[in-house]
């Protein structure tokens, strides 16, 4: 079985400096790995996915996000936030073979001036 | 184009009362997700369709639930004699193909129930 472990339930963190959501995972087979972002009273919209191949992934807003396979790690990361990249942030995994996803508890990111 | 969308938005519900939450998937989307989303919590996978075949219903939580997607396109998740444990945000999602690894996903409904 997988699992998803996100370990911060909430970063706060001034405009402009830099973030890290961590996340880690647990399975027993290849896997495929996604962030997804909620915006209050929306749905989840796709920031990032690993596939394959390389092992640093640029997403959409200026995050981007490294595989570490050894370490079973999926940390996301931005350099510089803007108070608009405050939301609920989702690290999941699918199996290659498999079509559910399997989602952490979230990490709410508040950025504030 | 549109997106996946989700009706009602909002729904509240007296304990033991039928709810039906319908979800249409972006066009020609061969493939359809339930997800339960409790209060701070990640989406819970609750059932998946493939056309209109329902592949896995393995995360529906009691036999309460049920969905269907009877023409391979809009789909229907029914709660019967709905309980306050049931309160959630009820997550759809679609995705073009069979293996697909991005799933799109609608806005919820959020069901409370009293």
């Amino acid at each position: 079985a997988q699992s998803v472990t996100q370990l911060d339930s909430q970063v706060p963190v001034f405009e402009e400096a830099p973030v890290e959501l961590r996340c880690n995972y647990s399975s027993s087979v290849s896997v495929y790995l996604f962030w997804y972002v909620q915006y209050p009273n929306q749905g989840l919209q796709l920031l990032l996915k690993y596939l394959s191949g390389s092992t640093l992934v640029k997403g959409i807003n200026g995050f981007e996000a490294e595989f570490n396979k050894s370490q079973t790690s999926f940390h996301l990361r931005k350099p510089s936030v803007h108070i608009s990249d405050t939301a609920e942030y989702f690290c999941a995994v699918k199996d290659s073979g498999y079509s559910t996803l399997t989602f952490g508890k979230g990490t709410m990111l508040l950025v504030s001036p | 184009g549109a997106g996946v969308s989700q009706s009602p938005r909002y729904k509240v519900a007296k304990r033991g009362q039928d709810v039906a939450l319908r979800c249409d998937p972006i066009s020609g989307h061969v493939s359809l997700f339930w997800y339960q989303q409790a209060l701070g919590q990640g989406p819970e996978f609750l059932t998946y369709f493939q056309n209109e075949a329902q592949l896995d219903k393995s995360g529906l939580p009691s036999d309460r639930f049920f969905a269907e997607r009877p023409e391979g396109s809009v789909s229907t998740l029914k709660i019967q004699r709905t309980q306050q444990e049931d309160s959630a945000v009820y997550l759809c999602a679609s995705s073009g193909r069979t293996g697909d690894n991005e799933q799109f996903f609608g806005p919820g409904t959020r069901l409370t129930v009293l």
